[in-house]
């Protein structure tokens, strides 16, 4: 079954450090979207792609930053990770351009010390 | 003014009771509307699309007033299973020529034996 997955589900970090976070869907989906979801502020949009090599700024998108190389994959990277980046991340994909649904990944908890 | 609004709860319901969730948002402007469910530490997953003339899916019953900018959702019969959070979600035109999600923080239902 077509699926989107996220790699890891769980990190601890240190402070500083650069953390790449993975996002693969085989739906073969061209919109994929990067969130992050925190208590008090519901799910914000970091960055998102509408296919390969696009890429585009969200919400709270300072500090990280996206790559589309390939249709089935956006990792997202926190250049310099910092405590304030402690969140909850989701991946997500859509299949077009449009007012559509999307469709969620497990989510990787990430902690920065 | 938030994008998307929702009461956030706690709604406590016994099983078998009739429930309501309101949603209002800002921009008259947005195209699409759907309710999100989401449980403890879970990704969000699509509960139904909103459509202007109102849809049932079994059990669960959704309703928008574009006038009103208001999104509803009932759940009838519930169920112990019903347990979770619920979001409002608006898709909006961006600057980009896109869409986005516009995620309400959440409506929180316990539904008790």
């Amino acid at each position: 079954d077509a699926e989107i997955t996220q790699s890891p589900r769980h990190k601890i970090t240190e402070t500083g450090r650069q953390v790449t976070l993975a996002c693969h869907q085989t739906w073969n989906h061209n919109n994929m979207f990067w969130y992050r979801q925190d208590l008090g502020h519901g799910l914000r949009l970091i960055h998102y792609s509408y296919g390969v090599q696009d890429t585009n700024k969200g919400e709270v998108s300072d500090g990280y930053s996206v790559s589309r190389s390939n249709t089935e994959d956006l990792p997202l990277t926190l250049e310099s990770a910092a405590s304030s980046q402690t969140s909850v991340y989701f991946c997500a994909s859509s299949p077009e351009p449009g007012p559509y649904e999307q469709y969620f990944g497990p989510g990787t908890r990430l902690t920065v010390t | 003014r938030k994008e998307v609004e929702q009461d956030p709860g706690p709604f406590n319901v016994p099983e078998g009771a009739t429930v309501a969730f309101n949603c209002t948002y800002s921009n008259s402007a947005s195209q699409s509307f759907f309710w999100y469910r989401q449980d403890c530490r879970k990704e969000p997953k699509l509960l139904m699309s909103v459509y202007s003339s109102g849809n049932e899916d079994g059990r669960f019953t959704a309703q928008l007033n574009r006038a009103s900018q208001y999104i509803s959702l009932l759940i009838r019969d519930s169920k112990l299973s019903d347990s979770a959070t619920y979001l409002c979600v608006v898709n909006t035109r961006n600057s980009n020529s896109g869409y986005a999600l516009n995620f309400g923080k959440g409506t929180s239902l316990l539904v008790t034996p």
